[in-house]
């Protein structure tokens, strides 16, 4: 059982704008500056999109943006392109020096 | 370029042990936390175990505490992973991950550990 509450999945067409959410507690994503967020494609390493909450690295699309408010995350993907698809995960560092992941949202492009 | 090679996954039977090593190369292994982060087959993350710079403070999920070990040697770029009294439930693709969730984050390719009879 995933510490971290995240949807099973999230649809939506080409060019719209989606969000996931991601829930946790005061003892991780509510208090904690390290919130962050992987893209997943199949067969694939997990590639790391948002860090610090709202922060990109280097080279990710501006498409993907992620905010927090209290103890819930969320990551927007805006201009849903087919490459998109794939599954996605959050996660949070917590107040027992330990770090908690999502049970991961698949994204579907329709 | 930097990489992250895991090697030393395999069939282990139920109580059985294996050590992951993690050979980096392309940056300075030696300023950078390290970390262990599994994933069943068809399953979500779970982040495993994370290590210091130097090696002086490791930290660890519940589920394998007392049973993992992560340890580094910076004067070879290796990090390891050693686990002790296998359970089918650690059945997964361990990742090797240089700077997990921050800016330098950077993953290995995995490698396959099963734990059967």
């Amino acid at each position: 059982q995933s510490a971290l509450t995240q949807p099973a999945s999230v649809s939506g067409s080409p060019g719209q704008s989606i969000t996931i959410s991601c829930s946790g507690t005061s003892s991780d994503i509510g208090t904690q500056v390290h919130v962050s967020w992987y893209q997943q494609h199949p067969g694939k390493a997990p590639k790391l999109i948002i860090y610090d909450a709202n922060t990109r690295p280097p080279g990710v699309s501006s498409r993907f943006s992620g905010s927090k408010s209290g103890n819930t995350a969320s990551l927007t993907i805006s201009g849903l392109q087919a490459e998109d698809e794939a599954d996605y995960y959050c996660s949070s560092y917590t107040t027992s020096s330990v770090y908690v992941c999502g049970p991961g949202t698949k994204v579907t492009v329709l | 370029e930097v990489q992250l090679v895991e090697s030393g996954g395999g069939l282990v039977q139920p109580g059985g042990s294996l050590r992951l090593p993690c050979a980096a190369s392309g940056f300075t292994f030696s300023v950078y936390w390290m970390h262990w982060v599994r994933q069943a087959p068809g399953k979500e993350l779970v982040w495993v175990a994370r290590i210091n710079p130097d090696g002086t403070y490791t930290s660890y999920v519940d589920s394998v505490k007392g049973r993992f070990t992560i340890s580094r040697d910076n004067a070879k770029n290796m990090l390891y992973l050693q686990m002790n009294n296998l359970r089918a439930e650690d059945t997964a693709l361990y990742y090797c991950v240089m700077d997990y969730g921050a800016y330098s984050d950077y993953w290995g390719q995995g490698i396959l550990v099963t734990v059967s009879s």
